[in-house]
């Protein structure tokens, strides 16, 4: 079935330095599937942080950035210098059009030292 | 932003016991979901529901495990009875138009099955 793989469980990273946390998804439906990344902050509910639903496109959002590469079936999320308040859990995601629930990869731990 | 609320935040219930999570979606919101995520794994759907009705459900969603919306109320998942693999983080999600519109996400309530 359909599926999404993220590598890194947990990442640690100095303040103002590159984070890259990478998604790749398993392409068995027919179609396109929209693409997503969703955070949880300390404390917080799952939220959006930004999603792309057309291959090539380019997502952003507080400073992250996000390509839809269909031919590698990846979804890598990166940002150029992060924060102490980027210490969160991020969750790359997938839709295919027509399908009942988002699904979900295993989550990355992002830990962002002073 | 908009919240979806789940009360309580922690739950520990004897094996074989009923219990009932209780959801605040997003007020307008028709759409209403549970996720599931076992400890290290991925979030897994479980069940969406709309107008009243389940309108799908994964292998997961048992027949001890049910959902509704009683007027309106608090969107609840019971669980009757309980068994020791039911000890998860429940989330509950919402959104105002199908899964093609942003899902807003709570922050989850923990179920400790013992």
């Amino acid at each position: 079935g359909d599926s999404v793989t993220q590598t890194e469980g947990q990442v640690t990273v100095s303040e103002s330095k590159s984070l890259i946390i990478n998604c790749t998804y398993s392409a068995t439906s027919i179609g396109y599937p929209n693409l997503f990344w969703y955070v949880r902050y300390p404390g917080e509910g799952l939220q959006l942080l930004l999603k792309v639903i057309t291959a090539g496109q380019k997502g952003s959002s507080r400073g992250f950035e996000a390509t839809y590469n269909k031919e590698a079936t990846s979804f890598h999320l990166q940002k150029a210098s992060v924060q102490e308040s980027d210490s969160a859990v991020y969750y790359c995601a997938l839709i295919y059009q027509g399908g009942r629930a988002l699904i979900f990869g295993t989550g990355t731990t992002v830990s962002v030292s002073p | 932003g908009p919240k979806v609320l789940q009360i309580p935040s922690h739950q520990i219930i004897d094996m074989g016991q009923m219990v009932t999570l209780n959801c605040d979606p997003v007020s307008n919101h028709l759409y209403f979901y549970w996720y599931k995520q076992i400890l290290g794994q991925q979030m897994e759907f479980l069940v969406n529901f709309y107008n009243g009705k389940v309108m799908e459900k994964s292998k997961l969603f048992k027949d001890q495990f049910s959902v509704e919306r009683p007027d309106g109320s608090y969107f609840t998942l019971k669980i009757q009875p309980t068994a020791l693999e039911d000890s998860a983080v429940y989330f509950c999600a919402s959104s105002s138009d199908g899964i093609n519109t942003e899902v807003f996400f709570g922050k989850g309530t923990r179920l400790t099955v013992v």
